[in-house]
């Protein structure tokens, strides 16, 4: 069990245009979604916390307005990078968990390269 | 202070050796812990809950110590398989918030 989708596993795109990112639980309903992101030799960076039906909570320097998070159900989280550049370029990676234990079931990750 | 710090090694280990991790954390309110994996990559993969003082988990065992917020994890009889980074994973209560380091790199050689 706690199994989490994300979808797409890698994505390339020019500079400027916007990327969805999708993060499914598949076999649990997921209270709380939070999406993450790695670079190189790093240790992951929280981005955000995702509620169902509530707005996002964005950690100190991540602008909300350009990492879009919407969370329309208590299975599906999606995260939009708009216009995205080079330096955007990273891992992504959601979370999802039942807040039963706190502990956080990871999807596969996204990588995204701007070129 | 960094909120978690671990030996960031590699640790390079023989097949069938036993070998112990350590960490500390910084912030008390610390409610749960756990250790996770992550092969080169991929996502982290939970490898233990800590909640009490301790728990094993077949080859596998974590310690707590939360008077000097410190916590160890001990792998035993280690595999080719097991070489990874660990991470060492404190959860704040409010909001189930995990806090990741670098993790230690782990490499078991044949």
């Amino acid at each position: 069990g706690a199994v989490v989708s994300q979808h797409p596993s890698w994505v390339i795109c020019k500079s400027g245009t916007s990327v969805k990112i999708e993060c499914r639980s598949l076999d649990f309903q997921a209270t709380t979604m939070f999406w993450y992101r790695q670079f190189p030799k790093q240790s992951l960076m929280l981005m955000a916390t995702s509620n169902e039906g509530s707005k996002a909570t964005y950690e100190q320097g991540v602008e909300k307005d350009k990492f879009l998070i919407n969370h329309a159900s208590l299975t599906l989280s999606t995260l939009t990078v708009t216009s995205a550049h080079p330096e955007d370029s990273s891992f992504y990676i959601c979370s999802a968990t039942t807040g039963l234990y706190n502990e956080q079931f990871f999807g596969p990750g996204t990588r995204l390269t701007v070129l | 202070r960094k909120e978690v710090e671990q030996d960031p090694g590699p640790f390079n280990v023989p097949e069938g050796a036993t070998v112990a991790f350590n960490c500390t954390y910084s912030n008390s309110a610390s409610q749960s812990f756990f250790w996770y994996r992550q092969d080169c990559r991929k996502e982290p993969k939970l490898l233990m809950s800590v909640y009490s003082s301790g728990n094993e988990d077949g080859r596998f065992t974590a310690q707590l110590n939360r008077a000097s917020q410190y916590i160890s994890l001990l792998i035993r009889d280690s595999k080719l398989s097991d070489s990874a980074t660990y991470l060492c994973v404190p959860c704040l209560g409010q909001g189930g918030k995990l806090i990741f380091g670098q993790g230690t790199e782990l490499s078991v050689k044949p």
